[in-house]
Parts: C-alpha cells; structure tokens; sequence
C-alpha cells in the first residue's frame, strides 16, 4: 500500500531563513514523488518531480527535493525563504505503472518578515 | 497553453438541489482525476478515468454523486440531491497516461450547499 507521511502540518521561518518540509513515503516498489504547491484559492501546482536518475531534483521557486530511498524520504528545501512562499504544500507519491495519486495532508507554510 | 478549465468557480445552492461540475482537461491529455478538499479530510481522490473510461471510483462517496466524461474534452461530476456536508472544494486534474507523468490541476470550484 502507498502513503505519505508529511511530518508538521504547519512550519513557520523567517523570511531569509531556510525552509526544511519533511516527507516520508511507504511505498514496496521505487515510486514516482511529487511536490505540488497551492496557493490561497488555487489548484495544486507542480513543484517538482522524481522518477528516475539524479537524486537531487530541483524545482520551480528555488525549490529542490532529495530522494533518499534509504530513509524513504523526499524533503522539500529552499536556502531561503520568500514572503510569497507563503502557502500550502503537498507530498504525492505515485506507484509505478499506477495512475492515481496519494497525497499527504500537506504543510502549511508561514514565513515571517 | 491553457490548462485545465473547471467551472463554475464557485457554486452556492440549497441542500436538495442538483449541482454539476464541469472539467475540461489540457489537450492530449488522456487520465482525468476528480478530487474533494476539505479541511476534515484533505485532498480525496474520487474517481479517474482513463481514455474516457472510469477506473477507480471507489473514493465516490455514495450514490448521490456521479461522474461522466462523455469525450476526451470534457467530464462531469454531479451530485443529486446535494447536502451540506458536500461543501468543499473540488478540482479536476488530468495527466498524460503514465505514471511518471505529472498531474496538471485546475483552479476547482468552491461548492456550498446551504
């Protein structure tokens, strides 16, 4: 079975400071992981993916993530945060040869100025 | 290009009445997911379709609701009759048909049955 652990549903930094948001999955095979961002009143947006290859995946915003099989985890960072970073993030993990995915129940981030 | 369109954005009726939402997902794409919000719940997948064939609708919660995807360019999903605890948010996603490929979310629509 899949699932995502999102460790902290709401983490505040200081704007300049750096951003940790932590991701566990279980998952029996390799999985495909995803960070998706949402902004107040908006769809989920793609932050960044990992499939295959380099471990270290870089996103959009800054932002890159660490695949860690031995650990099971995918965290998210950025070396330093910006005011409109300010929003709600979601960790998926999508098995492979499956469609759908399976989110964590997301982390609220609040950076103060 | 444009992304996926979901409308209404935001829908406010009576407990009873019949609600329909609309999807349009990006061109080529081929999966369509329908998910529901809730600060109780999270993100919930309800149902997916694969080349306008529904898979999975186990995350449908009961027979009030109902999704079709008629053509590759549009889906439904509806809910007759509806309650207040259908409130929520629900959005619409597609992706190509692969696992490694990204899902592509619209903007959703907000949905308060009074």
């Amino acid at each position: 079975a899949q699932s995502v652990t999102q460790l902290g549903s709401h983490v505040s930094v200081s704007e300049g400071a750096l951003v940790l948001l932590r991701c566990n999955y279980s998952s029996s095979v390799p999985p495909y992981l995803f960070w998706y961002v949402q902004y107040p009143n908006q769809g989920l947006q793609l932050l960044l993916k990992y499939t295959t290859g380099a471990t270290l995946v870089k996103g959009i915003n800054g932002f890159e993530a660490e695949f860690k099989k031995s650990e099971t985890s995918f965290h998210l960072t950025k070396p330093s945060a910006h005011m409109s970073d300010a929003a709600e993030y979601f960790c998926a993990v999508r098995k492979t040869g499956a469609n759908n995915l399976f989110f964590g129940t997301g982390t609220r981030l609040t950076v103060i100025p | 290009d444009a992304g996926v369109i979901q409308s209404p954005r935001h829908e406010v009726t009576e407990m009873g009445q019949e609600v329909t939402l609309r999807c349009k997902p990006i061109s080529g794409h081929n999966s369509l997911f329908w998910y529901r919000q809730t600060m109780m719940r999270g993100l919930e997948l309800l149902i997916y379709f694969n080349n306008n064939v529904p898979i999975d609708d186990s995350g449908m919660p009961e027979d009030r609701f109902s999704a079709k995807m008629p053509n590759a360019s549009f889906s439904t999903l509806k809910i007759q009759p509806s309650e207040p605890r259908d409130s929520a948010v629900y959005f619409c996603a597609s992706s190509f048909d692969a696992s490694n490929q990204p899902q592509h979310f619209g903007d959703g629509t907000r949905l308060s049955i009074l």
